[in-house]
């Protein structure tokens, strides 16, 4: 069974400081990976992904995540974090080749704090 | 817009008083599904649709109901709610094809409390 785990369930950086936020994944075979955000009274919306094509991702807001196997490891990094940053980030699994069609399990979630 | 709609965003009710929580996509997609938001434990499946008349559980199932009769709606039943059922519900949804990377879009959330 596939299994997400969000190392720091709240995060605080200063403005324009550096911004990483962890993730690892346990899975027999290397999973399909995002990242999600939930801004207050929201819904989440899809910040990016992972779909084996480029290990580097590129996402909006200026936020990227790298895919490393030997780590099990899809950290979201921006370099340098803006007020309107603040939210709770979630990271989520899917299985590449699918018996079940549940399709995404969720990390715990990390809220992000940015300190003026 | 694409757009996925629940209704109502906020809720309060009483310990055995039936409720729905409707969810609507206009984004022709085939899979929808329900989760709850609860504080560190981040979202957890209720249930999923495959598409129409097509449902299963999810990893939290206990308590509640759905139905697909309409490829766009994909409602939630708690026939009977209890105080454990208070939280926050997602509704998603997504394009079934291929693979599993297709991009899930989310409601804007049902919050609801039992008293």
């Amino acid at each position: 069974a596939q299994s997400v785990t969000q190392l720091g369930s709240h995060v605080s950086v200063s403005e324009g400081a550096l911004v990483l936020l962890r993730c690892n994944y346990s899975s027999s075979v290397p999973p399909y990976l995002f990242w999600y955000v939930q801004y207050p009274n929201q819904g989440l919306q899809l910040l990016l992904k992972y779909t084996s094509a480029a290990t580097l991702v590129k996402g909006i807001n200026g936020f990227e995540a790298e895919f490393k196997k030997s780590e099990t490891s899809f950290h979201l990094t921006k370099p340098s974090a803006h007020m309107s940053d603040a939210a709770e980030y979630f990271c989520a699994v899917s299985p590449i080749s699918s018996g079940s069609a549940r399709q995404l399990t969720f990390g715990s979630g990390t809220q992000l704090t940015v300190l003026p | 817009e694409a757009q996925v709609t629940q209704n109502p965003r906020y809720l309060i009710t009483v310990t055995g008083k039936k409720l729905t929580v409707t969810c609507s996509q206009n984004m022709n997609h085939e899979y929808m599904s329900w989760y709850r938001q609860d504080p560190g434990l981040g979202l957890r499946q209720i249930y999923y649709s495959m598409n129409v008349e097509v449902t299963d559980k999810g990893d939290v199932p206990e308590g509640y109901k759905v139905s697909r009769k309409e490829k766009r709606n994909f409602p939630l039943i708690l026939e009977s709610p209890s105080p454990n059922q208070t939280s926050l519900y997602f509704c998603a949804s997504s394009l079934w094809g291929t693979g599993t990377e297709n991009e899930q879009f989310f409601g804007p959330g049902t919050r609801l409390t039992v008293l």
